[in-house]
Formats: structure tokens, sequence, C-alpha cells
């Protein structure tokens, strides 16, 4: 099956800096790519589609201003958390959408914020 | 609102025997439904996908799923389960917009 590669898989920052997130489909294009947070042992929760070339739609409660999304490319999206704190600490995973409608997932990124 | 519910939080099941997850799904329209399975600190795997036309569903690794519209439901089964389909499995379900909504998440432990 296709492959979505996020990058990276572990990333430790400390309160108030910003990290950046990729997420690359590295064998089909995605047009539509989305962003999931999991906390430990729950479910997923989307906070936001990115369209390639158009602006990221946030889900109700996800700050836009705090979890910047961009989808500079059908190969690339990446999600910003900007001034972090312990609260963003959490599992990231994205997916993408090819042309035959199939969702591919993600390794995930774990962010722990100190 | 549009939602899907995995009844079970935890299923143990022993090497060799049956399978069965259970979702449940509350939409308007008859929805697109996942199963994915996710192992510890991983990402998500799709296990097979049902978007219309035969309501049973062959996927990876010997699983299958059944869709009933009577029930709203779109539960995952396999024959016989091997030590390594321990894991956690998620149905998630969308609209044509792709957005998925999951459930709790079912995890399965397998004894030996």
């Amino acid at each position: 099956g296709a492959v979505v590669s996020q990058h990276p898989s572990w990333v430790i920052c400390k309160s108030g800096t910003s990290v950046k997130i990729e997420c690359r489909s590295l064998d089909f294009q995605a047009t539509t790519m989305f962003w999931y947070r999991q906390f430990p042992k729950q479910s997923l929760m989307l906070m936001a589609t990115s369209n390639e070339g158009s602006k990221a739609t946030y889900e109700q409660g996800v700050e836009k201003d705090k979890f910047l999304i961009n989808h500079a490319s059908l190969t690339l999206s990446t999600l910003t958390v900007t001034s972090a704190h312990p609260e963003d600490s959490s599992f990231y995973i994205c997916s993408g959408r090819d042309r035959d409608t199939t969702i591919y997932f993600g390794e995930g990124s774990w962010l722990t914020v100190v | 609102a549009q939602s899907v519910t995995q009844p079970d939080i935890h299923i143990t099941v022993s090497e060799g025997a049956s399978l069965e997850l259970r979702c449940n799904y509350s939409y308007g329209a008859t929805p697109y439904l996942f199963w994915y399975v996710q192992s510890p600190g991983q990402g998500l795997q799709l296990l097979l996908k049902y978007f219309s036309g035969d309501t049973l569903v062959q996927g990876i690794k010997g699983f299958e799923a059944e869709f009933k519209r009577s029930q709203s439901s779109f539960n995952l089964r396999k024959p016989s389960v091997h030590w390594s389909d321990a894991a956690e499995y998620f149905c998630a379900g969308s609209t044509n917009d792709y957005k998925l909504s999951f459930g709790a998440g079912t995890t399965v432990t397998v004894r030996a």
C-alpha cells in the first residue's frame, strides 16, 4: 500500500518554543491531508483538514493560531505547534487521501513539552 | 451527530480462536466505514474499508467485516487469531469529506 511518512517520530521541546512536524506522502499525491491528535489510551481526534494550496480547515475547538498547518505541495503538509506548553504533549498523526479514496496514515509523532 | 461507537473496550481471545469486534455507526446516510489497527506507539494500518456494494468486505491479514444497514453495524471478524493480532483496533466512519470519526478503540489481547 501507499506510504505516508512523518518526521520527527519523537520530539522533546521546551515550553514556549515552536516545533514543526512534517507529513509526506511518499508514493502518491495527496490533495488532502488530515491531522489528528491522540492522547494516551484514547482515540484519535481530527484537528484539521489540509488542502494543497489553500488554507487549512480547523475543527471546532482547535486553535488555528496555535496549530499552524501548511500544505505547500501535493506530497507535503506540516504542522507547527507554536508556543508549546506541556498540555500540548500528545501523539500527532497525519493521513493522506489518494485518488482511490483510500486514506493512509503516517507513523505518528510523539511530542513532549517540558 | 455523526459518530462511531465501539462497545467493547477490551477483548481477550485465545490464539487460534475466532475474533469479532463490534462497531456501530450513527450517520444520516450510509457512511464510508473503515477498520484500522494500531500497534503500541505506532501509526494506523488500514485493514479494510466499505463504501458501497457487497456488504461483506475482505481485508488484509485474514480480516473481514460485514456491513449491516438494519443494525447500523460494521463488525470486524477473523476466523483464527494469531498472537501478532494483539493490538488496538479502531473503527472509523466518514461522509464523502473523508474526515474520519473514530470509535474509542478495542484492545485485543491474545493469550497462548
